[in-house]
Protein backbone atom coordinates (compact mmCIF):
# COMPACT_ATOMS: atom_id res chain seq x y z
CA UNK A 1 0.00 0.00 0.00
CA UNK A 2 1.87 3.22 -1.39
CA UNK A 3 -0.40 5.59 -0.15
CA UNK A 4 -2.11 6.57 -3.63
CA UNK A 5 -5.29 5.19 -3.98
CA UNK A 6 -7.09 4.91 -7.56
CA UNK A 7 -10.81 3.71 -8.51
CA UNK A 8 -11.74 1.85 -10.28
CA UNK A 9 -9.42 -0.99 -10.81
CA UNK A 10 -10.93 -2.04 -13.93
CA UNK A 11 -13.00 -0.01 -16.30
CA UNK A 12 -14.85 -1.25 -19.69
CA UNK A 13 -16.46 1.88 -21.26
CA UNK A 14 -17.84 2.22 -24.73
CA UNK A 15 -16.61 4.82 -27.73
CA UNK A 16 -19.28 7.37 -26.55
CA UNK A 17 -19.10 6.86 -22.87
CA UNK A 18 -18.06 9.44 -20.49
CA UNK A 19 -15.91 8.28 -17.00
CA UNK A 20 -14.25 9.39 -15.09
CA UNK A 21 -11.03 8.14 -12.84
CA UNK A 22 -10.17 9.06 -9.48
CA UNK A 23 -6.89 9.64 -7.60
CA UNK A 24 -6.86 10.11 -3.80
CA UNK A 25 -3.39 10.62 -1.63
CA UNK A 26 -3.43 11.80 1.58
CA UNK A 27 0.33 12.12 2.23
CA UNK A 28 1.04 15.37 1.88
CA UNK A 29 2.43 15.16 -1.65
CA UNK A 30 2.42 18.54 -3.55
CA UNK A 31 2.37 17.30 -7.07
CA UNK A 32 0.49 14.87 -8.35
CA UNK A 33 0.54 12.72 -12.03
CA UNK A 34 -1.17 10.93 -14.58
CA UNK A 35 0.82 8.25 -16.80
CA UNK A 36 -0.58 5.82 -19.27
CA UNK A 37 1.41 2.57 -19.90
CA UNK A 38 0.31 0.71 -22.85
CA UNK A 39 1.92 -2.61 -24.15
CA UNK A 40 5.57 -2.87 -25.30
CA UNK A 41 5.20 1.10 -24.46
CA UNK A 42 7.22 3.01 -21.83
CA UNK A 43 4.91 4.88 -19.15
CA UNK A 44 3.79 7.95 -21.03
CA UNK A 45 3.43 10.99 -18.52
CA UNK A 46 0.09 12.73 -19.43
CA UNK A 47 -0.23 15.21 -16.92
CA UNK A 48 1.54 16.99 -14.19
CA UNK A 49 -0.11 19.18 -11.27
CA UNK A 50 2.17 20.81 -8.97
CA UNK A 51 0.36 22.86 -5.48
CA UNK A 52 -2.98 22.02 -7.93
CA UNK A 53 -1.80 23.72 -11.17
CA UNK A 54 -1.62 21.78 -14.37
CA UNK A 55 1.85 22.27 -16.05
CA UNK A 56 2.46 20.12 -17.77
CA UNK A 57 -0.11 18.58 -21.00
CA UNK A 58 2.26 16.22 -22.88
CA UNK A 59 0.20 16.66 -25.84
CA UNK A 60 -2.61 14.96 -25.38
CA UNK A 61 -5.84 14.49 -27.30
CA UNK A 62 -8.65 16.26 -25.71
CA UNK A 63 -10.91 13.54 -25.33
CA UNK A 64 -8.16 13.30 -21.55
CA UNK A 65 -9.71 16.17 -19.27
CA UNK A 66 -7.59 16.18 -15.61
CA UNK A 67 -9.10 17.99 -13.06
CA UNK A 68 -7.26 18.67 -9.83
CA UNK A 69 -9.95 20.29 -7.28
CA UNK A 70 -7.23 19.99 -4.43
CA UNK A 71 -4.28 18.77 -3.25
CA UNK A 72 -5.14 15.50 -2.11
CA UNK A 73 -7.42 14.33 -5.28
CA UNK A 74 -6.89 13.94 -9.00
CA UNK A 75 -9.48 13.39 -11.21
CA UNK A 76 -9.08 12.09 -15.34
CA UNK A 77 -12.08 12.54 -17.44
CA UNK A 78 -12.71 10.52 -20.04
CA UNK A 79 -15.15 11.44 -23.17
CA UNK A 80 -15.61 9.37 -26.94
CA UNK A 81 -12.62 7.43 -26.51
CA UNK A 82 -10.81 5.08 -29.18
CA UNK A 83 -9.94 1.37 -28.69
CA UNK A 84 -6.21 2.32 -29.09
CA UNK A 85 -6.81 4.53 -25.58
CA UNK A 86 -7.04 0.94 -23.62
CA UNK A 87 -4.34 1.15 -21.22
CA UNK A 88 -3.45 0.94 -17.77
CA UNK A 89 -3.71 4.34 -16.60
CA UNK A 90 -1.58 5.24 -13.19
CA UNK A 91 -1.71 8.08 -11.07
CA UNK A 92 1.23 8.70 -9.20
CA UNK A 93 2.26 11.46 -6.60
CA UNK A 94 5.73 13.06 -4.67
CA UNK A 95 6.32 15.71 -2.32
CA UNK A 96 8.25 17.56 -5.28
CA UNK A 97 8.76 16.90 -8.98
CA UNK A 98 12.77 15.61 -8.07
CA UNK A 99 11.58 12.98 -5.25
CA UNK A 100 10.70 9.77 -5.32
CA UNK A 101 7.23 9.10 -6.69
CA UNK A 102 4.47 7.06 -5.20
CA UNK A 103 2.15 5.25 -7.28
CA UNK A 104 -1.32 3.91 -7.30
CA UNK A 105 -2.46 0.50 -8.45
CA UNK A 106 -3.47 1.66 -11.58
CA UNK A 107 -6.78 1.84 -13.35
CA UNK A 108 -6.95 -0.99 -16.22
CA UNK A 109 -9.31 1.10 -19.09
CA UNK A 110 -10.45 -1.37 -22.43
CA UNK A 111 -12.23 0.86 -24.60
CA UNK A 112 -14.49 -1.15 -26.91
CA UNK B 1 9.78 12.19 -24.81
CA UNK B 2 11.81 9.47 -23.61
CA UNK B 3 14.33 9.82 -21.53
CA UNK B 4 15.83 6.86 -20.15
CA UNK B 5 16.13 3.25 -21.70
CA UNK B 6 16.71 0.07 -20.20
CA UNK B 7 19.31 -2.70 -21.19
CA UNK B 8 18.24 -5.80 -21.77
CA UNK B 9 15.00 -6.04 -22.78
CA UNK B 10 14.36 -9.60 -20.71
CA UNK B 11 16.64 -11.47 -18.85
CA UNK B 12 16.39 -14.87 -17.37
CA UNK B 13 18.17 -16.17 -14.00
CA UNK B 14 18.18 -18.70 -11.92
CA UNK B 15 17.84 -17.69 -8.21
CA UNK B 16 20.63 -17.06 -6.45
CA UNK B 17 22.37 -15.38 -9.28
CA UNK B 18 23.36 -11.62 -9.53
CA UNK B 19 20.92 -9.50 -12.04
CA UNK B 20 22.41 -6.60 -13.79
CA UNK B 21 20.47 -4.19 -15.62
CA UNK B 22 21.68 -0.80 -17.70
CA UNK B 23 20.05 2.34 -18.46
CA UNK B 24 20.83 4.86 -20.52
CA UNK B 25 19.70 8.28 -21.09
CA UNK B 26 20.12 11.54 -22.86
CA UNK B 27 20.33 14.64 -21.34
CA UNK B 28 21.77 15.67 -18.05
CA UNK B 29 19.49 14.89 -14.77
CA UNK B 30 18.92 16.01 -11.33
CA UNK B 31 18.68 12.47 -10.26
CA UNK B 32 18.00 9.20 -11.50
CA UNK B 33 15.42 6.74 -10.11
CA UNK B 34 14.81 2.65 -10.40
CA UNK B 35 11.69 1.20 -9.82
CA UNK B 36 9.88 -2.37 -9.70
CA UNK B 37 6.41 -2.93 -11.18
CA UNK B 38 4.53 -6.33 -10.79
CA UNK B 39 2.24 -7.54 -13.91
CA UNK B 40 -0.31 -4.83 -14.18
CA UNK B 41 0.39 -3.20 -10.68
CA UNK B 42 1.67 -0.01 -9.47
CA UNK B 43 5.38 1.18 -9.72
CA UNK B 44 7.09 0.69 -6.85
CA UNK B 45 10.10 3.22 -5.74
CA UNK B 46 13.25 1.19 -5.11
CA UNK B 47 16.60 3.83 -4.78
CA UNK B 48 17.46 7.28 -6.17
CA UNK B 49 21.06 8.26 -6.70
CA UNK B 50 21.33 12.09 -7.29
CA UNK B 51 23.78 13.75 -9.96
CA UNK B 52 26.75 13.96 -8.04
CA UNK B 53 26.60 10.35 -6.71
CA UNK B 54 27.96 7.84 -8.15
CA UNK B 55 27.07 4.36 -6.35
CA UNK B 56 24.67 3.79 -4.05
CA UNK B 57 23.25 0.47 -1.84
CA UNK B 58 19.77 -0.77 -0.61
CA UNK B 59 19.63 -4.16 0.82
CA UNK B 60 20.44 -6.79 -1.94
CA UNK B 61 20.34 -3.16 -4.21
CA UNK B 62 23.71 -1.52 -6.15
CA UNK B 63 22.98 0.85 -8.42
CA UNK B 64 25.88 3.16 -10.00
CA UNK B 65 25.51 6.42 -12.21
CA UNK B 66 27.86 7.54 -14.24
CA UNK B 67 26.98 11.12 -15.87
CA UNK B 68 29.60 10.98 -18.60
CA UNK B 69 28.28 7.96 -19.75
CA UNK B 70 24.82 9.02 -19.33
CA UNK B 71 24.34 5.85 -17.53
CA UNK B 72 23.15 3.70 -15.17
CA UNK B 73 22.78 0.38 -13.67
CA UNK B 74 20.96 -2.00 -10.91
CA UNK B 75 22.68 -4.85 -9.36
CA UNK B 76 20.47 -7.34 -7.76
CA UNK B 77 22.30 -9.56 -5.76
CA UNK B 78 21.52 -13.24 -4.43
CA UNK B 79 18.34 -12.75 -6.55
CA UNK B 80 15.13 -14.91 -5.79
CA UNK B 81 11.78 -15.86 -7.16
CA UNK B 82 9.77 -13.14 -5.58
CA UNK B 83 12.57 -10.51 -7.57
CA UNK B 84 10.38 -11.42 -11.11
CA UNK B 85 9.16 -8.27 -12.21
CA UNK B 86 9.81 -4.88 -14.71
CA UNK B 87 12.42 -2.83 -13.58
CA UNK B 88 12.43 0.62 -15.01
CA UNK B 89 14.79 3.32 -14.43
CA UNK B 90 13.25 7.20 -14.29
CA UNK B 91 14.58 10.72 -14.56
CA UNK B 92 14.48 14.02 -12.89
CA UNK B 93 15.57 16.67 -14.99
CA UNK B 94 16.01 20.49 -13.59
CA UNK B 95 14.15 21.46 -16.57
CA UNK B 96 10.68 23.57 -15.20
CA UNK B 97 7.41 21.82 -14.81
CA UNK B 98 8.60 18.36 -15.88
CA UNK B 99 8.34 14.80 -13.91
CA UNK B 100 10.07 11.99 -14.17
CA UNK B 101 10.43 10.09 -17.40
CA UNK B 102 10.50 6.64 -18.00
CA UNK B 103 12.13 4.05 -20.06
CA UNK B 104 11.04 0.76 -21.35
CA UNK B 105 11.92 -1.35 -18.64
CA UNK B 106 14.01 -4.48 -17.85
CA UNK B 107 11.41 -7.65 -17.75
CA UNK B 108 13.52 -10.19 -14.95
CA UNK B 109 12.19 -13.48 -14.21
CA UNK B 110 14.03 -15.23 -11.81
CA UNK B 111 13.41 -19.35 -11.46
CA UNK B 112 14.10 -21.68 -8.80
Amino acid sequence: ETGVTQTPRHLVMGMTNKKSLKCEQHLGHNAMYWYKQSAKKPLELMFVYSLEERVENNSVPSRFSPECPNSSHLFLHLHTLQPEDSALYLCASSPDRFSEAFFGQGTRLTVV
Amino acid sequence: SQQGEEDPQALSIQEGENATMNCSYKTSINNLQWYRQNSGRGLVHLILIRSNEREKHSGRLRVTLDTSKKSSSLLITASRAADTASYFCATATNQAGTALIFGKGTTLSVSS
